[in-house]
């Protein structure tokens, strides 16, 4: 079990308005990531993170961003939410002894 | 750039039948490599996962997965499946020296179980 919790988990937003997606991990695990779910791309890497403000980009960083200031809480940027942002964003962690990630329950973003 | 296919975009599928879905991936290295399942509105689960060893691996629900070095595959089967097998079914791989052990996904293949 991953442990993992996002909010808000629906959403519905105007083009143009800023977003901020959280994870929250009840786990201590160094590593977490935000993933895109769209149909037919399977899951897409956004952002990592790899400790206390360590983060990098993954394949399709544009227009996120990232922050992570405190073990157990990941947080998703759009800075400014295109339609193109439409999708079910998922974050996990990585549990280290068995080089395993585990994903929370999504957040169902609509950008109108 | 490192990828995976899954050969499979939807398979649909009588209960009591077996069930083999395809998954390559691109890299000749060392790999471990995972199947998650993901059912109607849910969130992946993890079917199952090879690091090393018995190229042979069972996991959850009668799940199994062969990974065939020389093929660069991990299909995934089960004998007989059932109607609640009804889900998508996404192969991954985190290919080594990935210091972001970061897994990169096939597409999905969605599995429909009429009864």
């Amino acid at each position: 079990d991953a442990g993992i919790t996002q909010s808000p988990r629906h959403k519905v937003t105007e083009t143009g308005t800023p977003v901020t997606l959280r994870c929250h991990q009840t786990e201590n695990h160094r590593y977490m990531y935000w993933y895109r779910q769209d149909p037919g791309h399977g899951l897409r890497l956004i952002h990592y993170s790899y400790g206390v403000k360590d983060t990098d980009k993954g394949e399709v960083s544009d227009g996120y961003s990232v922050s992570r200031s405190k073990t157990e809480d990941f947080l998703l940027t759009l800075e400014s939410a295109t339609s193109s942002q439409t999708s079910v964003y998922f974050c996990a962690n990585r549990e280290s002894v068995t080089d395993t990630q585990y994903f929370g329950p999504g957040t169902r973003l609509t950008v109108l | 750039a490192q990828s995976v296919s899954q050969h499979n975009h939807h398979v649909i599928l009588s209960e009591a039948a077996s069930l083999e879905l395809g998954c390559n991936y691109s890299y000749g290295g060392t790999v471990n490599l995972f199947w998650y399942v993901q059912y109607p509105g849910q969130h992946l689960q993890l079917l199952l996962k090879y690091f090393s060893g018995d190229p042979l691996v069972k996991g959850i629900k009668g799940f199994e997965a062969e990974f065939i070095k020389s093929k660069f595959s991990f299909n995934l089967r089960k004998p007989s499946v059932q109607w609640s097998d009804t889900a998508e079914y996404f192969c991954a791989v985190i290919y080594s020296g990935a210091g972001s052990y970061q897994l990169t996904f096939g597409k999905g293949t969605k599995l429909s179980v009429i009864p």
